[in-house]
């Protein structure tokens, strides 16, 4: 069975701390990597695809280690709005079926 | 604004009744997908479609169809023969070309009782 396997959570961080998550995943021939955000009862939304060099948008900056198999998420001066679950989607072989989601970090930022 | 719409947001179904979950997109994707979130459970594929008139079944695709009439919509029918129908059900949509992340819908959470 592929899996894609993420810190378990919850994270419970101050307003402007910076926070890790990890995901790892099985399949070594895996092709595409992503970060979702999803808030509660409500749907997934893509907050960055990664790539092989590393990439940075704005407080966010995504990771990928091909050789140990996982994928990082940083985000830094943490916002109240960044509490939700952060979803790790994996695909083995860029053909539609073989997305795999991680199970997802909840991550609150307090004031 | 290009999107995808799932209607409804809500639906309430007594045990045994066929249900149907609709799907639209104007963002001229050709793949659709539909997928069944659980609490505290990653997404499961049901059915996906990569061109009109074709789809494949997915990791849970018993007790569910689906059909792909037209680019822009890919309904999926929640059947009586599907024994835990109540979850939250999203429709996704991408590009069929490499690295193209999917797009979803804002859901339909199905309860039967």
């Amino acid at each position: 069975r592929k899996e894609v396997e993420q810190d378990p959570g919850p994270f419970n961080v101050p307003e402007g701390a910076t926070v890790a998550f990890n995901c790892t995943y099985s399949n070594s021939a895996s092709q595409s990597f992503f970060w979702y955000r999803q808030d509660c009862r409500k749907e997934p939304k893509l907050l960055m695809s990664v790539y092989s060099s590393g990439n940075e948008d704005g407080r966010f900056t995504a990771q990928l280690n091909r050789a140990s198999q996982y994928i990082s998420l940083l985000i830094r001066d943490s916002k109240l709005s960044d509490s939700a679950t952060y979803l790790c989607v994996v695909n083995w072989d860029n053909y539609g079926q073989n997305f795999v989601f991680g199970p997802g970090t909840r991550l609150s930022v307090l004031p | 604004d290009g999107g995808i719409t799932q209607s409804p947001k809500y639906l309430f179904r007594k045990e045994g009744q066929n249900v149907t979950l609709s799907c639209e997109q104007n963002l001229n994707h050709d793949a659709m997908y539909w997928y069944r979130q659980d609490p505290g459970q990653g997404l499961r594929l049901i059915y996906y479609s990569q061109i009109v008139n074709d789809f494949q079944k997915g990791d849970i695709a018993e007790g569910y169809s689906v059909s792909r009439e037209k680019k822009e919509s890919f309904p999926l029918t929640v059947t009586s023969a599907q024994k835990n129908p109540t979850a939250f059900y999203l429709c996704a949509s991408n590009m069929d070309r490499y690295n193209s992340p999917l797009h979803f819908g804002n859901g339909t959470r199905l309860t039967v009782t």
